[in-house]
């Protein structure tokens, strides 16, 4: 079955630091990865996808994400993290032969302190 | 934003009793997706809609059910209410393939069950 861990909830950084938010999922298929944002009591903000090619994604705000076929991860990074920064962030995959539904991780929520 | 509005916001319902959640897509997007989120967890799917036609479910029981209108609006319904149904209610809209499809979400219906 597809899924993706998030094996942090919770991640810490100091504002002006760089950030990494955590991201593997489980080897079936071609993985197609995503990340999303959610702030306190709203809907996903899409960030960034991987689908093929460029191992390296980038995407809104200033983050990007990194493929790793061999080591199955996604991670999250922000070369200089912003308080505003401060979410929840969840990772998920589709695979080219599901009916394009996503399976999310658990979610980690970064907290950056000024 | 995105452009997908949900109705209504918040919702207090009791238990046995049915509720629907409404879905306003995109403009252009023709797929509409409704996930489950109960609180502290990634949000679950719980079926997908493409051009009025049921087009993957999730692991949810028969009570869970959905529309999907020729203007690619969509609705949701949950009969028999249980008090695990309260969760935040997510719907997405999409268009595309699986190379090209992007889930964008609505800010979310918050369902109390008491």
């Amino acid at each position: 079955a597809q899924s993706v861990a998030q094996p942090e909830d919770q991640v810490n950084v100091a504002e002006g630091n760089p950030l990494t938010v955590k991201c593997t999922y489980s080897v079936s298929g071609n993985p197609y990865l995503f990340w999303y944002v959610q702030y306190p009591n709203r809907g996903l903000q899409f960030l960034l996808k991987y689908i093929t090619g460029d191992n390296l994604v980038k995407g809104s705000y200033g983050f990007e994400a990194e493929f790793n076929k061999s080591q199955t991860s996604f991670h999250l990074k922000k070369p200089s993290a912003l308080v505003s920064d401060s979410a929840l962030y969840f990772c998920a995959v589709r695979y080219s032969g599901s009916a394009r539904q996503l399976t999310f991780g658990s979610g980690t929520q970064l907290t950056v302190l000024p | 934003e995105t452009g997908v509005t949900q109705s209504p916001t918040h919702l207090i319902k009791t238990r046995g009793q049915q509720v629907t959640l409404r879905c306003s897509s995109q403009s252009g997007h023709n797929t509409v997706s409704w996930y489950q989120q109960a609180l502290g967890q990634g949000p679950q799917f719980i079926f997908q809609y493409y051009r009025e036609e049921e087009n993957g479910r999730g692991n949810f029981p028969p009570r869970f059910s959905g529309l999907q209108f020729p203007n690619y609006s969509s609705e949701l319904n949950v009969n028999a209410l249980e008090l695990d149904d309260s969760a935040l209610y997510l719907c997405a809209s999409s268009y595309g393939d699986h190379l090209t499809e992007t889930q964008y979400f609505g800010p979310g219906t918050r369902l109390l069950v008491l």
